[in-house]
């Protein structure tokens, strides 16, 4: 259980264009999802929180116009890389949670963008 | 501040030795602790968490993390270490309390080694 899905896995496109990552929970519903972005051997980078239907809360220095994020049902929510420069390359990880309580979450195999 | 240490960056040890990748964190209130672990080129995944009662926590692989309220640290634990064990190692830990959109604090990351 408990299974989370990300696609792409590895996108690569040219720089100005825009890149939709999805993040699916498969076999649980999702009442929020956070999506992440990890350099190389460094830690998690928490860019944003989306709850069902409501708007995502953007963590301090993330620009909300460049990544775009939807939560548009309990099961699905996507991040747009609006406008891709290669600065933006990196990887980028989402999560779901269902546990009210304690919120454990549980993270999507992540989706390598590199921008050229 | 709110934050999470794991205080070194590397750890390695031989296979069938205990191992230990510390976790020490300074927060205010009563928090959630968190272990994952992070395979070469996977997603993350839960290994075991504490919310509250028995401070010795026991998760998936064999591994467990004892609570030590007194000194603020959260030590992931296992007593023989496999070679499959070695990946990257984060703590994190989650206020408990209203209105935190329920975020995790992050460690930096332990990377773990098992030699054969």
């Amino acid at each position: 259980g408990a299974v989370v899905s990300q696609h792409p896995s590895r996108v690569i496109c040219k720089s100005g264009t825009s890149v939709k990552i999805e993040c699916r929970s498969l076999d649980f519903q999702a009442t929020t999802m956070f999506w992440y972005r990890q350099f190389p051997k460094k830690s998690l980078m928490l860019m944003a929180t989306s709850n069902e239907g409501s708007k995502a809360t953007y963590e301090q220095g993330v620009e909300k116009d460049k990544f775009l994020i939807n939560h548009a049902s309990l099961t699905l929510s996507t991040l747009t890389v609006t406008s891709a420069h290669p600065e933006d390359s990196s990887f980028y990880i989402c999560s779901a949670s269902a546990d009210r309580v304690s919120d454990t979450q549980y993270f999507g195999p992540g989706t390598r963008l590199t921008v050229l | 501040a709110q934050s999470v240490a794991q205080p070194e960056d590397q750890v390695n040890v031989a296979e069938g030795n205990p191992l230990t990748v510390k976790c020490t964190y300074s927060v205010s209130g009563n928090p959630y602790l968190f272990w994952y672990v992070q395979y070469p080129n996977r997603g993350l995944q839960f290994l075991l968490k504490y919310i509250t009662g028995d401070n010795l926590v026991k998760g998936s692989y064999g591994f467990e993390a004892e609570f030590n309220k007194s000194q603020t640290s959260f030590h992931l634990k296992k007593p023989s270490a496999l070679v499959s064990d070695s990946a990257l190692y984060f703590c994190a830990v989650r206020l408990n309390n209203a209105g935190n959109n329920r975020k995790l604090i992050w460690g930096l990351g332990t990377s773990l080694a098992v030699n054969p």
